[in-house]
């Protein structure tokens, strides 16, 4: 079974600030989602990323594949409120068969 | 935009009761999942469907079953609702050569 970590699981910053969260597997993945849930909704998918190595960026994020597609992870610069909520990676499996996703870190931007 | 829509927001029954939960997708997707998510758990798959009338177990199918009559519609169906599938259920769609997910608003199942 393969099985993604996320770390921290909690993380409380002040506005401005920068952060970063991790997700890590022992697993090979193809592809990579980030998404990001706030209270009482669905989660909204951020990025896809397939390549190993690839960065990709989405106005103050910043999201990597880690180059053997076993980890990724996100950094937000300047972190402002309207970025609080549960940040969740998933994976789709080495042959697309299946699909995990990993706990989630939770976000508080405080202003 | 995909919208997937999701019939309540939010429902409570009683122990025992037959509940139904649909999931609507705009997008002409081929897949579609229903999920559920508990603190400390993370999101969970129930089931999955690829095509209509076609349905796949996920990790945790007990207690629940599904149906897709067309291929925009998927239902839950949870048969005798006990107080442990208290939960919030995701729906989401995706075209058939991707595994993820454009997600729904949630529905939260409080069962008494």
């Amino acid at each position: 079974t393969q099985l993604l970590e996320q770390s921290p699981q909690f993380l409380s910053i002040q506005e401005g600030e920068n952060l970063t969260v991790y997700c890590n597997s022992s697993s090979v993945f193809s592809s990579l989602q980030w998404y990001r849930q706030e209270p009482g909704e669905g989660p909204v998918l951020l990025v896809t990323v397939v390549t190993g190595g690839e960065v990709k960026k989405l106005k103050r994020l910043t999201f990597q594949f880690g180059d053997a597609r076993k980890d990724s992870s996100l950094h937000i610069t300047a972190a402002q409120p309207g970025d609080t909520g549960l940040y969740l990676c998933a994976g789709v499996g080495g042959y697309g068969q299946n699909f995990v996703f990993g706990p989630g870190t939770r976000l508080s931007v405080l202003p | 935009d995909v919208k997937v829509t999701q019939s309540s927001r939010y429902l409570v029954k009683r122990t025992g009761e037959k509940v139904f939960l649909e999931c609507v997708q705009d997008m002409d997707h081929e897949n579609m999942f229903w999920y559920r998510q508990d603190p400390g758990l993370g999101l969970r798959l129930i089931y999955f469907s690829y095509d209509v009338k076609m349905k796949e177990k996920g990790d945790i199918p007990e207690g629940y079953s599904v149906s897709r009559e067309k291929k925009e519609r998927f239902s839950l169906i949870l048969e005798s609702a006990s107080t442990n599938q208290t939960s919030m259920y995701l729906c989401a769609s995706s075209p058939l050569s991707v595994l993820w997910g454009y997600f729904g608003p949630g529905t939260r199942l409080t069962v008494l």
